[in-house]
């Protein structure tokens, strides 16, 4: 069984610091998704990773993808309260299923 | 661009009750899935469907049913409600499935409770 273990499971930490949540597996995936969800909504997609040592920005967010393809960081600068949220890693391969990791709650005081 | 909706929000149930959740995308695509999320877990994958006709199983199936007789629509059903299927469930949809490195979309969630 395929297994998405992420840490840490709970960080709270001051806007304006940074910080790197992970995502690690003993398994290989051919990408690796990266989601956050609000309370009461559903998750949404912020990025897929597709090749090893893979490294995707969205504004202050970071992602890497490992070069084994086993497992992904990501990596806030400068964290505001509008980052507050869950973020779930999900590793994808080609047999239409998605493993999704318990997620990382990330909470931001002002 | 309504994207999936699931319904109802909420729900109570007493056990043995049965229901459906419904879920409904109009982005066309071929990919359906079914996810339960509990709290302090991940999401889990009841079923999913490749396409109209076509359904299977996901890694926690025992206890529900769904068919896809539409592109659109990939309703959830609940035969005998037992207490161990309190949770929040996830509906999503993909255009083309893990190959391609499609996302999912996913609908709000409908809060499911088994008294």
């Amino acid at each position: 069984t395929q297994l998405l273990e992420q840490s840490p499971q709970f960080l709270s930490i001051q806007e304006g610091e940074n910080l790197t949540v992970y995502c690690n597996s003993s398994s290989v995936f051919s990408s690796l998704q990266w989601y956050r969800q609000e309370p009461g909504e559903g998750p949404v997609l912020l990025v897929t990773v597709v090749t090893g040592g893979e490294v995707k920005k969205l504004k202050r967010l970071t992602f890497q993808f490992g070069d084994a393809r086993k497992d992904s960081s990501l990596h806030i600068t400068a964290a505001q309260p509008g980052d507050t949220g869950l973020y779930l890693c999900a590793g994808a391969n080609r047999d239409d299923k998605i493993i999704f990791g318990k997620g990382t709650r990330l909470h931001i005081l002002p | 661009n309504a994207g999936v909706t699931q319904t109802p929000k909420f729900r109570i149930l007493k056990i043995g009750q049965s229901m459906t959740l419904q879920c409904a995308q109009d982005m066309n695509h071929n990919y359906m899935y079914w996810y339960r999320q509990d709290p302090g877990m991940g999401l889990k994958l009841i079923y999913y469907s490749v396409g109209a006709g076509i359904t299977d199983k996901g890694e926690v199936p025992n206890g529900y049913n769904v068919s896809r007789s539409t592109t659109e629509d990939f309703p959830l059903r609940l035969e005998l409600a037992a207490p161990s299927q309190t949770s929040v469930y996830f509906c999503a949809s993909s255009l083309s499935g893990t190959r391609n490195n499609q996302p999912q979309h996913f609908g709000d969630g409908t809060r499911l409770s088994i008294l």
